[in-house]
């Protein structure tokens, strides 16, 4: 069963802090990872992906991927109110994506 | 460049019925997937379509199918609504050739089955 857990939240921050979103998989099958932005009623949309091991910079976003540890975050720096949105990790197992069931995230002007 | 684009935006169904989904990729995307977003359960894979061809389907009951047209846009169908059923259909287009093939989402169709 290949799954992608994140901690639904929400992750309340301060706006023009950093917000560190957090996943894990289960499979080390998957070799790509990527982090979709939902707002409320609207489809999720395609923020950065990462296949590599360390960090890719995009920004104010910052991927961060450990293979070893089986781990993906997001860093989201000077969070803004309008970066209030669900985030939702998901992992690449052939052309199929498994999703994480996303974190709430909530920016605070 | 155009995006994903989905009709209709919102469909109303009462249990029992077929319904039908539009999805046209993005230009030049050849593979065309369907994911169901219900309430509370996250983002769930559906089908996956490239060149005219089902390639892969998540663990749905048969009355979920569609097909994929020459111009690689696609048809979701629905037969034998139930009520479960209601969520947000989302599709999703990607190259098959280009890595990482990342997929870009339309705006969805919200189906609602009363």
């Amino acid at each position: 069963q290949k799954e992608v857990e994140q901690n639904s939240g929400p992750l309340s921050v301060p706006e023009g802090a950093i917000a560190s979103l957090n996943c894990t998989y289960s499979d080390q099958g998957s070799q790509s990872f990527f982090w979709y932005r939902q707002y409320s009623g609207k489809s999720p949309e395609l923020i950065m992906f990462i296949y590599s091991n360390g960090d890719k910079e995009d920004g104010r976003f910052t991927a961060q991927l450990n293979k070893a540890s089986q781990y993906v975050s997001l860093l989201i720096r000077d969070s803004q109110p309008s970066d209030s949105a669900t985030y939702l990790c998901a992992a690449k197992y052939g052309n199929k994506l498994v999703f994480g069931a996303g974190t709430i995230l909530r920016v605070k002007s | 460049e155009a995006g994903v684009t989905q009709s209709p935006t919102h469909l109303i169904k009462t249990r029992g019925q077929q319904a039908t989904l539009r999805c046209s990729p993005i230009s030049g995307h050849t593979s065309v997937y369907w994911y169901q977003q219900a309430l509370g359960l996250g983002l769930q894979f559906l089908l996956w379509y490239d060149e005219g061809e089902e390639r892969n389907r998540g663990n749905f009951p048969p009355r979920f199918s569609g097909r994929q047209f020459p111009n690689y846009s696609s048809e979701l169908n629905v037969n034998a609504l139930e009520l479960e059923d209601s969520a947000l259909y989302l599709c999703a287009s990607s190259y098959l050739d280009r890595a990482p093939y990342e997929q870009y989402f339309g705006p969805g169709t919200r189906l609602t089955v009363t």
